[in-house]
């Protein structure tokens, strides 16, 4: 049973529309990350967060912003999206330190015309 | 090695038979070394994070070991079952954690 939520599942939505991925989690996990994965491709940390206004760029530049206003709630807009950002979105959380295992959403796949 | 490296890409197992894949990671400024399983339409679930060399882990039919000091991790199943098919991550983290692509495992009945 799932813990970390990612709404929604799959988008197709035209090119200039704003999109928000939501992500929630009911762990109390203090971080938390999205990453971007295209077909088989390895998993790209887009942006992280370790609390409550704490939000950082990952390693794969993105037009993408975030924020972190409550723990549990941590999501992803694009102000204007293009055919470019089509992409599998991945949430997922986790207890501070490296050492601690990540727990994923179900991801979100995303397709713009 | 300056990325992390799964081989091999995909392997076909037939059920019964045991298997082993491997995870190449930088050594230096080595932190911790995750593994996940990833099933077709769901989200990835960690299997193991280990950070000693040395380190064995065990869960049910599947364990892994770690050597950080030549920078490669196994993965193994024992008698593998149709439920194992997946595709199998590792991540490295060194400065930051960094996913190899995968090896996906189809076990054919």
């Amino acid at each position: 049973e799932a813990d970390i939520y990612q709404t929604p599942r799959y988008l197709v939505i035209g090119t200039g529309k704003k999109i928000t991925l939501e992500c929630s989690q009911t762990m109390g996990h203090d971080k938390m990350y999205w990453y971007q994965q295209d077909p088989g491709m390895e998993l790209h940390l887009i942006h992280y967060s370790y609390g409550v206004n704490s939000t950082e760029k990952g390693d794969l530049s993105s037009e993408s912003t975030v924020s972190r206003i409550r723990t549990e709630h941590f999501p992803l807009t694009l102000e204007s999206a293009r055919p470019s950002h089509t992409s599998q979105y991945l949430c997922a959380s986790s207890e501070l330190g490296g050492s601690q295992p990540q727990h994923f959403g179900d991801g979100t796949r995303l397709s713009i015309l | 090695i300056l990325n992390v490296e799964q081989s091999p890409q995909s392997l076909h197992v037939q059920e019964g038979d045991s298997t082993n894949f491997t995870c190449s990671f930088p050594s230096s400024n080595f932190y911790a070394l995750h593994w996940y399983r990833w099933e077709t339409a769901k989200s990835p679930e960690a299997l193991f994070v280990m950070t000693l060399n040395g380190d064995e882990k065990k869960k049910g039919r599947i364990s892994a070991t770690l050597n950080t000091k030549e920078g490669y991790s196994y993965l193994y199943i024992k008698g593998s079952q149709p439920e194992d098919s997946a595709t199998y991550l590792c991540a490295s983290l060194n400065e930051k954690l960094t996913f190899g692509t995968g090896t996906r495992l189809t076990i054919i009945p």
